[in-house]
């Protein structure tokens, strides 16, 4: 099973900054990774796909990068709806399983 | 619009059974695979369940052990969880969500809470 790895576990950053956010995987899981949105009480929210393909609806200042094992979501000029938990998940893995990282809980100063 | 509306979660006590519907909407269904997924009480996401377009591919997560079935109904546009021998640490929000590449819409979750 392809372990995946957060980091920060929680960041802290002011509106208008900038947030990286990094998640690393096992193994290699090429460009077969996304990025997930959940605020309090909502179901997660498809953000990136494709390592760095915004899905739809998914506002510019969202973007990713990487591939292989290392991946990285920035967020640039904070907005305060952009407080959420982040989660990173592999699909390279066929068959299944599917696995996600741990969450990054992104707080708005 | 792509919706998809789980229900069929509650109260059940340990050794218990339940069964999860989802029911979609806004989409040709029987195009797409399907997955469930799970989130303990404030903990982060677990895969537990992957089936075809057609019905005839399932998957599990190796933590189940055998105890749940997934299914689907294509005439009713409509997924299923079947659990059994529930513990309590399958207490969780259990989502339903489509997969195009990866899961690109999700239901707003049912709460399963296995206790004596």
């Amino acid at each position: 099973e392809i372990v995946m790895t957060q980091s920060p576990a929680t960041l802290s950053v002011s509106p208008g900054e900038r947030a990286t956010l990094s998640c690393r995987a096992s193994q290699s899981v090429s460009s077969n990774l996304a990025w997930y949105q959940q605020k309090p009480g909502q179901a997660p929210r498809l953000l990136i796909y494709g390592a760095s393909t915004r899905a739809t609806g998914i506002p510019a200042r969202f973007s990713g990068s990487g591939s292989g094992t290392e991946f990285t979501l920035t967020i640039s000029s904070l907005q305060s709806e952009d407080s959420a938990v982040y989660y990173c998940q592999q699909y390279n893995t066929w068959p299944p399983p599917i696995t996600f990282g741990q969450g990054t809980r992104l707080e708005i100063k | 619009q792509v919706q998809l509306v789980e229900s069929g979660g509650g109260l059940v006590k340990p050794g218990g059974s339940l069964r999860l519907s989802c029911a979609a909407s806004g989409f040709t269904f029987s195009d797409y695979y399907m997955n469930w997924i799970r989130q303990a009480p404030g903990k982060g996401l677990e895969w537990v369940s992957y089936i075809s377009s057609s019905g005839t591919t399932r998957y599990y997560a190796d933590s189940l052990k055998g105890r749940f079935t997934i299914s689907r109904d294509n005439a009713k546009n409509s997924l299923y969880l079947q659990m059994n021998s529930l513990r309590a640490e399958d207490t969780a929000v259990y989502y339903c969500a489509r997969e195009k590449d990866t899961f690109d819409y999700w239901g707003q979750g049912t709460l399963v809470t296995v206790s004596s």
